[in-house]
């Protein structure tokens, strides 16, 4: 199995442009996590799914961030208008259950600037 | 409820000696936790988890970790660091119920030559 996999693995872009951040988690998890890593806060649960269905999206931080996972191998999670303050590390997880072992991808580092 | 504290975000330790990175949880319920480890500009991978079975656990690279119930910890060892094992370590609880993964803010590892 090739693991998670995010694209992109880097995204440099402009305060004020769309920012689309894209994971396929592991064939047969039914559970999709987005984090997000800063070295002020570390790293924050953003939002999961359970069989494609947003369970608690509570982490989000404000309306400008949102997440869709319209299939089992497919999320999104896009950013708009984008911010500085949004620069970060995001990482996608996904679990064969809800709570258990989560496994990581690679990350997209994003940088607004 | 639950909460996880890592007692020291930096621990630096000389090749060969043992490794002892400090976990504390508090949960509502019988508690599932885990380690992760974290190399620079990678996603987190899992090193050992603790589900009601055996109190020690082992888990990959020689590291192992005990659960005591009474002390409410989690501490992760090893007897003795090699110059690879110098990433973030993050304690990990999962409670029960609604309860998702909380983790706790890493501990950074350091090998001194």
């Amino acid at each position: 199995d090739a693991g998670v996999i995010q694209s992109p693995r880097h995204e440099v872009t402009e305060m004020g442009q769309e920012v689309t951040l894209r994971c396929k988690p592991i064939s047969g998890h039914n559970s999709l996590f987005w984090y997000r890593q800063t070295m002020m806060r570390g790293l924050e649960l953003l939002i999961y799914f359970n069989n494609n269905v947003p369970i608690d999206d509570s982490g989000m931080p404000e309306d400008r961030f949102s997440a869709k996972m319209p299939n089992a191998s497919f999320s999104t999670l896009k950013i708009q208008p984008s911010e500085p303050r949004d620069s970060a590390v995001y990482f996608c997880a996904s679990s064969p259950g809800d709570f258990g072992e989560q496994f990581f991808g690679p990350g997209t580092r994003l940088t607004v600037l | 409820a639950q909460s996880v504290t890592q007692l020291d975000s930096h621990v630096s330790v000389s090749e060969g000696t043992p490794v002892l990175l400090r976990c504390n949880y508090s949960s509502s319920y019988s508690p599932s936790l885990f380690w992760y480890v974290q190399h620079p500009n990678k996603g987190l991978q899992l090193l050992l988890k603790y589900t009601s079975a055996a109190t020690l656990v082992k888990g990959i690279n020689g590291f192992e970790a005990e659960f005591k119930k009474s002390e409410t910890s989690f501490h992760l060892t090893k007897p003795s660091a090699h110059m690879s094992d110098a990433a973030e370590y993050f304690c990990v609880v999962r409670g029960g119920g609604a309860d998702g993964l909380t983790f706790g803010k890493g501990t950074h590892l350091i090998i001194q030559p």
